[in-house]
């Protein structure tokens, strides 16, 4: 059974409009760690946002937030004012209790219309 | 902040020769590291996980013999593509977490810039 699920292949959005990423995750673990990482052609993964699963509030890092919803096990990432440069590959990823590796999902391909 | 230096960032070789991936911490001590394999348009794949001094932790359906893996200091791993073949062309990228931490802010990985391989 997929660990991290992003249900979106791919998405358009118009530029400045704000953007919702899906991910849902499955752990038995309490402790967990959830990532959103942004992949631009490149190839170089950039870390994004954090959020840990005993974190009572909901992560933010400038226009990244992620709506954490525990008991949904969803960590969803939202992209406030989308810009031109925010079109990517995005991963969501998981890494659970003492296990330093990280797990991602499929990724979802942003594209932002002008 | 925290850098993963990764090289080379592209390499072409022939079919049967080896290819060395290196992967480096450059202000950190990285006692664990790992290492993906990602395909064109698909996701990370978690190859195995380096451990400085011992053997590495390969996934499952990942050959040992194939990939091999030697994490001989804190600050360096590398992967070698043994005998490559045109069907381990792909994308490589390695991260690092620092093994010493920063209390409990320090929580990303840290990737290297990937390496293009291309067996030919």
């Amino acid at each position: 059974a997929q660990k991290i699920t992003q249900t979106q292949p791919g998405m358009f959005v118009q530029e400045k409009e704000a953007v919702t990423l899906d991910c849902t995750y499955d752990t038995s673990d309490p402790s967990y760690g959830l990532f959103w990482y942004k992949q631009p052609s490149s190839g170089e993964m950039i870390f994004l946002i954090y959020q840990g699963s005993y974190d009572q509030q909901n992560a933010t890092e400038g226009r990244y937030s992620l709506n954490f919803q525990k008991a949904r096990k969803s960590a969803n990432l939202v992209i406030s004012a989308s810009q031109l440069g925010d079109s990517a590959m995005y991963f969501c990823a998981m890494r659970e209790g003492d296990d330093d590796k990280i797990i991602f999902g499929k990724g979802t391909r942003l594209h932002i219309l002008p | 902040g925290a850098v993963v230096s990764q090289h080379p960032s592209r390499v072409i070789c022939k079919s049967g020769t080896s290819v060395k991936i290196e992967c480096r911490s450059l202000d950190f001590q990285a006692t664990t590291m790992f290492w993906y394999r990602q395909f064109p348009k698909q996701s990370l794949m978690l190859m195995a996980t380096s451990n400085e001094g011992s053997k590495a932790t390969y996934e499952q359906g990942v050959e040992k013999d194939k990939f091999l893996i030697n994490h001989a200091s804190l600050t360096l791993s590398t992967l070698t593509v043994t005998s490559a073949h045109p069907e381990d062309s792909s994308f490589y990228i390695c991260s690092a977490r620092d093994g010493l931490g920063q209390g409990t802010s320090n929580t990303e990985a840290f990737f290297g810039q990937g390496t293009r391989l291309t067996v030919v």
